[in-house]
């Protein structure tokens, strides 16, 4: 089973700043990365897809990097509906798709 | 409207059974496998299941295995997770969730909430 590792556990940060979030793989996932924004009470959403596609309707504001075992999510001028947890996902060697523990977005 | 809608959760109490749904909507149905993720109160993202579009195929998470199972019916556009033998540890919000073209999962339901307690 691949272990999805999230850092950090919590970020706190003001609206307008840039945030960098990052996922790390156990094993080579290739590409095969998404990531999804849950906010309290809601399920979650698919933001980007293939480490870095962007998925229908996202902000040009989210962006994904990486590959292999190391991954990026970076939000760029971090907005007031932004602040959420983020959890990352790999769909390449499976079962299981596993998830990281996730990131909580938190207001400054 | 692209959408999936869950239901059937509640409160049931320790080794009994609970079966939830999923109907879709919005989109064909089978041509897509489709998931069941879940959440426990304060959790990440657990995977529980997966069944393909055409329903042959189907994978599960250690933790459930044997105790629950999945299944579809394309001709309703429905999805089902069956689940036996509940413990309280299975106490969580459950969530279809479709498998997009790129693979991740990029239709999620609004969840389901299952109560296992005495």
């Amino acid at each position: 089973e691949i272990v999805m590792t999230q850092s950090p556990a919590t970020l706190s940060v003001s609206p307008g700043e840039r945030v960098t979030l990052s996922c790390r793989a156990s094993q080579s996932v290739r590409d095969k990365l998404a990531w999804y924004q849950q906010k309290p009470g809601q399920a979650p959403r698919l933001l980007i897809s293939g480490a870095s596609t962007r998925a229908t309707g996202i902000p040009a504001r989210f962006s994904g990097s990486g590959s292999g075992t190391e991954f990026t999510l970076t939000i760029t001028g971090l907005q007031s509906e932004d602040f959420a947890v983020y959890y990352c996902q790999q769909y390449d060697n499976w079962p299981p798709w596993t998830f990281g523990q996730g990131t909580k977005v938190e207001i400054k | 409207q692209v959408q999936v809608v869950e239901s059937g959760g509640g409160v049931v109490q320790p080794w009994r059974s609970l079966t939830l749904s999923c109907a879709a909507s919005g989109f064909t149905f089978s041509w897509h496998s489709m998931h069941w993720v879940r959440q426990a109160p304060g959790k990440g993202l657990e995977w529980v299941a997966v069944v393909s579009s055409d329903g042959r195929n189907k994978y599960y998470a250690d933790s459930v295995k044997v105790r629950f199972t999945i299944s579809r019916d394309n001709s309703k556009n429905t999805l089902s997770l069956e689940m036996n033998s509940l413990r309280p540890e299975d106490t969580a919000v459950y969530y279809c969730a479709r498998e997009g073209a790129y693979r991740s999962f990029d239709i999620w339901g609004q969840g389901t909430m299952v109560t296992v307690s005495s």
